[in-house]
């Protein structure tokens, strides 16, 4: 089974912090996607990567940065938290030899800014 | 206008009842589309892709109308198990997918 893990499931920062979000996955797969989701505005994508170091913005990245030095690590870096970032992180990820790849999600991170 | 599109119900339906959603997309030049089903505090996870001449898995059929710009879902003979957050799912370019806000279907006894 492919499996994606995210190092937190709650997490609660005051705004002005630094706040990394990390992403594992243990199929090989080549994108990685961070989201965010909020009531009534669905899923929105944050930052995508496509390969070790490389990285594309989403919808709304701003606010937000990422890193990925290993293939099987995605990790979102909120510079300076604020309270408008307090939502539902979700991290994805898929192959990249198909239109019709499935992405996999891990189980989220809720954050909350004080 | 919104890349994606779909009713946010929520559906309430009874048991045994057939019930389709459909979702809208913006960008003519969308080359897959999904529907995923979410359930409360869980992660999304696929539950079919849809094929340009619409396919069946069971209880659930998918079509898409490239003219009009849009999929759709149909269940049939829900069951209270169905009860989840439908979302689409509709790929543009270059590996990005964009999401619709889901649509909410509750199976009554």
């Amino acid at each position: 089974d492919v499996k994606v893990t995210q190092s937190s499931r709650y997490l609660v920062k005051r705004t002005g912090e630094k706040v990394f979000l990390e992403c594992v996955q243990d199929m090989d797969h080549e994108n990685m996607f961070w989201y965010r989701q909020d009531p009534g505005l669905g899923l929105r994508l944050i930052y995508f990567s496509y390969d070790v170091k490389m990285k594309e913005k989403g919808d709304i990245p701003e606010g937000y940065s990422v890193s990925r030095e290993k293939k099987e690590r995605f990790s979102l870096i909120l510079e300076s938290a604020s309270t408008n970032q307090t939502s539902m992180y979700l991290c994805a990820s898929s192959l990249s030899d198909s239109l019709y790849n499935e992405q996999f999600f891990g189980p989220g991170t809720r954050l909350t800014v004080l | 206008r919104k890349e994606v599109e779909q009713d946010p119900g929520p559906f309430n339906v009874p048991e045994g009842a057939t019930v389709a959603f459909n979702c809208t997309y913006s960008n003519s030049a969308s080359q897959s589309f999904f529907w995923y089903r979410q359930d409360c505090r869980k992660e999304p996870k696929l539950l079919m892709s849809v094929y340009s001449s619409g396919n069946e898995d069971g209880r659930f059929t998918a079509q898409l109308n490239r003219a009009s710009q849009y999929i759709s879902l149909l269940i049939r003979d829900s069951k209270l198990s169905d009860s989840a957050t439908y979302l689409c799912a509709v790929r543009g370019g270059y590996q990005k997918v964009t999401f619709g806000t889901g649509t909410k279907l509750q199976v009554i006894p």
